[in-house]
């Protein structure tokens, strides 16, 4: 069936140090894929997007990669910051007629000083 | 602007009492949304409305029902609440089914004992 996931519940990394936060997806027909951002006690914020044609996409300072060929997405954020530790989690949305968006479970990144 | 407003933001119920979760967006969305997150779980839709007058299933719609009450607000009503229904709650809106941009509020944290 359809499913999002991601492969770590945890990821720890130093003040300053490139994060890389994995997700892998079953559903080859989603149109796009999302990464959101959820800080304790707010909602999901999205944070980039990238559509199913491209294979990377930068935003400030994080980088979507997309390889299609594994069903993978990646999230990379430079230069990680105290401001960057949260819940992140990816998503995958399917544009057909009946359009839906499927959550993944989400992974915490904690930043260290 | 305040984006998207819940109320309350959290409640503790006992079995087989009823509530109403308050949601009310500012942004003139036309679509808005109900989502619960469970741990381990990924976001799951429980109902939508794709625009005001109408209002859908979503994933997960047994043991509660919704009003969109106008084209800003949209409640979420647990008629006897179960302790599987404890859960966050989050509502969300978009511009006509934009799921690609949805505006999260910051939820509401139910337990149900």
């Amino acid at each position: 069936g359809e499913s999002v996931g991601l492969h770590l519940p945890t990821l720890s990394v130093q003040e300053g140090d490139n994060s890389i936060i994995n997700c892998a997806y079953s559903n080859s027909a989603s149109d796009y894929f999302i990464w959101y951002k959820q800080e304790s006690g707010k909602g999901p914020q999205f944070i980039i997007d990238i559509r199913s044609n491209m294979d990377k996409r930068q935003g400030q300072r994080v980088t979507v990669l997309l390889n299609k060929t594994v069903k993978h997405l990646s999230l990379q954020i430079a230069a990680t910051q105290p401001g960057d530790s949260a819940v992140y989690f990816c998503a995958d949305l399917n544009t057909g007629a009946n359009s839906k968006l499927t959550f993944g479970k989400g992974i915490t990144l904690s930043v260290r000083p | 602007n305040a984006g998207v407003t819940q109320t309350p933001k959290f409640q503790v119920l006992k079995t087989g009492q009823s509530m109403t979760l308050q949601c009310a967006q500012d942004m003139n969305h036309n679509s808005m949304y109900w989502y619960r997150q469970d741990p381990g779980m990924g976001l799951r839709l429980i109902y939508y409305s794709a625009s005001e007058g109408t209002t859908d299933k979503g994933e997960v719609p047994n043991g509660y029902n919704v009003s969109r009450l106008n084209k800003r607000e949209f409640s979420l009503r647990l008629e006897s609440a179960a302790p599987s229904q404890t859960s966050v709650y989050f509502c969300a809106s978009s511009v006509r089914g934009a799921l690609l941009s949805l505006h999260f509020g910051n939820g509401t944290r139910l337990t149900v004992t």
